[in-house]
């Protein structure tokens, strides 16, 4: 069974700041990580997917990295804005079955003005 | 395409109520997948379709549960009756086929459907 874990779970920063969420999973096999962001009251935006062959993804300020071996990830957001506060999750794939994804608890980040 | 949709947004019913959620797909997308999400708990997966013939569900918490996709634009899951620890945001997400090697696509969340059971 796949476990998923997002440490800390809670995150508070000035603006300006690069900072780093972990995730960490206990299923190596797996085909691929996803970084999800959730703002309160909203559904979930996909906004990385990393396959199990690649070690990191890009998209803008966000840079994702995979390290299979040992069963983390790691989301680093650079210069980092008010804009950027939300709930943002990483989910594994469960069972290594392709789409079924076990999410992690979720790091709860505020970027103050 | 409009994204996932999902209906009610709200819903707020008394204990022992049937509630029906509903939940229209992105077209072309043959995976749909129902989340509930809980402060306790975090989000877990329901039970997921490929091809509107449910795959695993496993997730499903009881017999209360049911969950049915009778086209490919169109799922429900039913609750009878409902109870106050069944209060939660429900999510569909929906996503296209695997493509050759990856195992999986990106997942496309619906708003959720916000449940408060009296």
């Amino acid at each position: 069974k796949q476990e998923v874990t997002q440490i800390p779970a809670a995150l508070s920063v000035p603006e300006g700041e690069n900072l780093v969420l972990n995730c960490s999973f206990t299923d190596s096999a797996i085909y691929n990580l996803q970084w999800f962001r959730q703002d309160p009251g909203k559904g979930l935006t996909s906004l990385l997917l990393i396959q199990s062959s690649q070690r990191e993804q890009t998209s803008g300020r966000l840079n994702a990295s995979l390290d299979k071996s040992s069963g983390r990830s790691t989301l680093y957001i650079a210069a980092s804005q008010p804009g950027d506060s939300a709930t943002y999750l990483c989910a594994a794939p469960f069972h290594n079955a392709g789409n079924m994804l076990t999410f992690g608890g979720g790091t709860r980040l505020m970027v103050k003005p | 395409d409009a994204g996932v949709i999902q209906s009610p947004r709200h819903e707020v019913t008394e204990m022992g109520q049937e509630v029906t959620l509903r939940c229209k797909p992105i077209s072309g997308h043959d995976y749909l997948f129902w989340y509930r999400q809980t402060m306790m708990r975090g989000l877990e997966l329901l039970i997921y379709f490929n091809n509107n013939v449910p795959i695993d569900d496993s997730g499903m918490p009881e017999d209360r549960f049911s969950a049915k996709m009778p086209n490919a634009s169109f799922s429900t899951l039913k609750i009878q009756p409902s109870e106050p620890r069944d209060s939660a945001v429900y999510f569909c997400a929906s996503s296209p086929p695997p493509g050759a090697g990856s195992g999986a696509n990106v997942l496309t969340f619906g708003a959720g459907s916000r449940l408060t059971v009296l």
